[in-house]
């Protein structure tokens, strides 16, 4: 019954290939985001959804492409992969509520070889 | 958002307090300070939050400064699990939308 949750935990493909990233949520959060976290650990925002409406996306290649089905859902689809991909992804959902905080996801660790 | 500045990495004792300062010295009056922590290949966890007052909960306490340029948190009873990097963020009331991470603080928690 894990809050967050994203598959695969990890995933290995070649440039050039595209892949996808599945994350689901069972509490009932409004929004939902994307992290990416680089070889340097810094964790920065993708994109943000909320009612599977878009309302955050920083400035990240147009070869990322989020997806939200519905509110529970908002998966991650990568574009001609290249090196520089590589990274753990982090999906998180969080209440529409102020202040409320972000429940994460484990992680997606992507190598691009 | 406001930027914090916290140390690289910190060391406790298994058992004793931990207490890990933050500066946020450009904190406006609507920020509230965050604190979340990271395990090792786990996703951030979110610790505790506040605005103003010290906050505690069940894992740890929050005591902000009265000018709120400053706080820290506070694990009581450090164990080997607390063992993480721990962040301290400064944002804006209005939602989750924009939580910026920095380079946290690594705690070693020791034997």
């Amino acid at each position: 019954d894990t809050a967050v949750s994203q598959t695969p935990k990890y995933l290995v493909t070649q440039m050039g290939n595209d892949k996808s990233i599945k994350c689901e949520q069972n509490l009932g959060h409004d929004t939902m985001y994307w992290y990416k976290q680089d070889s340097k650990k810094f964790l920065k925002i993708m994109f943000s959804y909320n009612n599977k409406e878009l309302i955050i996306n920083e400035t990240v290649p147009n070869r990322f492409s989020p997806k939200s089905p519905d509110k529970a859902h908002l998966n991650l689809h990568i574009n001609s992969l290249e090196l520089g991909d590589s990274a753990v992804y982090f999906c998180a959902s969080s209440p529409r509520s102020a202040n409320s905080p972000l429940h994460f996801g484990n992680g997606t660790r992507l190598t691009v070889t | 958002d406001a930027k914090t500045t916290q140390p690289t990495s910190m060391d406790c004792a298994e058992g004793r307090a931990a207490n890990l300062p933050c500066n946020h010295s450009t904190i406006s009056g609507n920020e509230y300070v965050y604190w979340y922590r990271q395990i090792h290949s786990q996703g951030p966890q979110y610790i505790i939050h506040g605005l103003k007052n010290n906050e505690t909960n069940e894992m740890a306490s929050l005591i902000i400064t009265e000018d709120r340029k400053s706080s820290t948190l506070i694990l009581p009873h450090a164990t080997l699990r607390d063992t993480a990097v721990y962040y301290c963020i400064a944002f804006s009331q209005g939602g989750s939308e924009k939580l910026v991470f920095g380079k946290g603080t690594k705690l070693t928690v020791n034997p």
